[in-house]
């Protein structure tokens, strides 16, 4: 059973717009969460996290926003640029050790 | 350059013929994991690694197996392939185990298709 959802398989932005991926989990156990980035073949990589003991992390045109409640994160891009164009996984984690990404979701970004 | 290499990057194979995919990484890290991907199911994680010999169960490790008798390598194993482990295959390593905060470095993959 997916523990980590992203119900949008892919988003389409015009450039210089804002983009919104979300992210939903089941298990309030989990206390890190994390967003990757993928292009096509090569590996994920790192993009930005937060603790679930903050409920925003920003790191330039990038932020991440914690719902606890909800049980649901977002990652915002502002200004989304092409470049950004990619998938992006949410992951989530309780030990550091397993980790439960969601199933993705595409991004284009439009000239 | 530091990196996580994966050997080999595209892999045709026949059900039941035993294969492993090699995965290094020259960062000195830590932890290592191996993950699927596949569509509609994203990344799943099948076995990690805290330390040389230190191995655990992900949320997919059936039909598979791990050995880290070194801490640069850490390959994955299939004894008998079959069809449904067709998939995308990533390897990734980060400096310490059970740190969050510690981003993982992943490979580039490995397409791996069982007929």
């Amino acid at each position: 059973d997916q523990q980590v959802k992203q119900n949008s398989p892919s988003l389409s932005v015009q450039e210089g717009r804002i983009s919104i991926l979300n992210c939903d989990y089941t298990n309030s156990m989990f206390d890190y969460f994390l967003w990757y980035k993928k292009y096509p073949a090569e590996g994920p990589t790192f993009l930005i996290s937060i603790s679930s003991i903050k409920d925003k992390n920003e790191d330039g045109r990038f932020t991440v926003f914690l719902n606890k409640s909800a049980k649901h994160l977002s990652l915002h891009i502002v200004p989304s640029q092409p470049g950004d164009s990619a998938v992006y996984f949410c992951a989530a984690t309780v030990t550091g050790n397993q980790f439960y990404f969601g199933t993705g979701t595409s991004l284009t970004v439009i000239p | 350059e530091a990196q996580v290499t994966q050997n080999p990057r595209y892999l045709i194979t026949v059900t039941g013929k035993k294969l492993t995919v090699t995965c290094s990484q020259n960062m000195n890290h830590e932890y290592m994991s191996w993950y699927r991907q596949d569509p509609g199911l994203g990344l799943r994680q099948i076995y990690y690694s805290m330390n040389v010999e230190v191995t655990d169960k992900g949320d997919v490790p059936e039909g598979y197996k791990v050995s880290r008798k070194e801490k640069r390598n850490f390959p994955l194993i299939l004894e008998s392939p079959s069809p449904n482990q067709t998939s995308l295959y990533f390897c990734a390593s980060s400096p310490l185990a059970g740190v969050p905060t510690d981003t993982q470095y992943f490979g580039p993959g490995t397409r791996l298709t069982v007929l």
